[in-house]
């Protein structure tokens, strides 16, 4: 079926490690988001990409590394985990033009011990 | 978020209507979004507004001043189920949106 999927769903794991949360979707969309959303607050932009190969920085990308070689994937990776960083993760993507909404994975639940 | 601001709690009661108010501030400024969000899912789509006025939807209805800044998402006939986390969301010329930190509804019966 078409949509958007994140995995895995939840994460447990400890600080210092490195960990990566995958996101796939298949409307062959052309931007694609990582966010974060802790507990009473909005969606924090960490990571975006345009176009596969095509990544910018977002509000709060420091401690996270995201790469595009294909255009249905977007992993985010967090290559030596903080506590901080426990959270939870949405990825989205969206079509071209000002109108399109973003459309959001189930989102990774990850805790950082 | 930043430059984004709406309140974070409101109650209503069943049946009744209610306002979410959003305000903004931004240059290159390229439409606004209400999402909303039931408690551990991921947020949904609602309406898009890029022109001042009223854009009705069923229940649902969101309004646009660019001149102001406000924008405002109205609830009609409140059910249970729509109590949620209602977000809103400005679009810049990058493609990308800036989300308030949302406000959460809760429908009494």
């Amino acid at each position: 079926d078409a949509g958007i999927t994140q995995s895995p769903r939840y994460k447990i794991t400890e600080t210092g490690r490195q960990v990566t949360l995958m996101c796939h979707q298949t409307w062959s969309h052309s931007y694609m988001f990582w966010y974060r959303q802790d507990l009473g607050h909005g969606l924090r932009l960490i990571y975006y990409s345009a176009a596969a190969d095509i990544t910018d920085k977002g509000e709060v990308p420091d401690g996270y590394v995201v790469s595009r070689s294909k255009t249905e994937n977007f992993p985010l990776t967090l290559e030596s985990a903080t506590r901080s960083q426990t959270s939870v993760y949405f990825c989205a993507s969206s079509g071209v033009g000002p109108d399109q909404p973003q459309h959001f994975g189930d989102g990774t639940r990850l805790s950082i011990l | 978020g930043q430059n984004i601001d709406q309140p974070t709690e409101m109650t209503a009661t069943e049946g009744a209507i209610v306002q979410i108010n959003c305000t903004y501030q931004t240059s290159g400024f390229n439409g606004l979004f209400w999402y909303q969000q039931h408690a551990g899912e991921a947020p949904t789509f609602l309406s898009y507004n890029v022109l001042d006025g009223l854009e009705e939807k069923g229940r649902f209805s969101s309004f646009l001043s660019r001149s102001k800044g406000y924008s405002y998402l109205l609830l009609k006939e409140l059910q249970m189920k729509d109590s949620a986390s209602y977000l809103c969301a400005y679009n810049t010329n990058a493609g990308k949106s800036t989300f308030g930190d949302g406000t959460t509804l809760t429908v009494k019966p």
